[in-house]
């Protein structure tokens, strides 16, 4: 279940830091937006969501930002561990999309001990 | 719950046999995704399904491709003949009414045409 492609945005971070995943969206009438993880050979899976009338929301050692000006949208993490390794993706839900989401290509996130 | 399950887990066949992924949803879940995942083009939509109907199918990539939901814990994949390019991880997920909080996956068929 491998998703790393040949050219993914690989951000490398040592043990401990803060990380800051950054994805630009497409479509300004995107009003849901979610960040996923996927490990090597597993499905994606749900880290965080926020709405398009939110700016900050955050999680348990996470943090998503949406700046709506720019469309832009990042995922921080706090206190990087080895297990955060792994490839991050974005999702957008246009506003009457039918619960239809579309992703990002992905950052590969590398945690260096 | 278990999740979502999907079978097999590896898939290996020759070119032009026919491949049936298998998925099942997470029980209440009332929509149900496939998705496929290449190198080159990342997670791509196939099909969707909401209350077992197929509501878009404009992601299934020609005639080769179906799928079907004949009730709500069920769905199959078909492609027939396979190709060499149809070589990808093919995702199922489901989630619980529009809008909710995303889609759960399950671990994906690793299929590999020969």
């Amino acid at each position: 279940g491998e998703s790393v492609g040949l050219h993914l945005p690989t951000l490398s971070v040592q043990e401990g830091d803060n990380s800051i995943i950054n994805c630009a969206y497409s479509n300004s009438a995107s009003d849901y937006f979610i960040w996923y993880k996927q490990e090597s050979g597993k499905g994606p899976q749900f880290i965080i969501d926020i709405r398009s009338n939110m700016d900050k929301r955050q999680g348990q050692r996470v943090t998503v930002l949406l700046n709506k000006t720019v469309k832009h949208l990042s995922l921080q993490i706090a206190a990087t561990q080895p297990g955060d390794s792994a490839v991050y993706f974005c999702a957008e839900e246009l506003t009457g999309g039918g619960n239809k989401l579309t992703f990002g290509t992905g950052t590969q996130l590398k945690v260096e001990l | 719950d278990a999740g979502v399950i999907q079978s097999p887990r590896h898939e290996v066949t020759e070119m032009g046999q026919e491949v049936t992924l298998r998925c099942k949803p997470i029980s209440g879940h009332d929509y149900l995704f496939w998705y496929r995942q290449t190198m080159m083009r990342g997670l791509e939509l196939l099909i969707y399904f909401n209350n077992n109907v197929p509501i878009d199918d404009s992601g299934m990539p020609e005639d080769r491709f179906s799928a079907k939901m004949p009730n709500a814990s069920f769905s199959t994949l078909k492609i027939q003949p396979s190709e060499p390019r149809d070589s990808a991880v093919y995702f199922c997920a489901s989630s619980f009414r529009s809008g909710s909080a995303g889609y759960t996956f399950g671990s994906g068929t690793r299929l590999t045409v020969v």
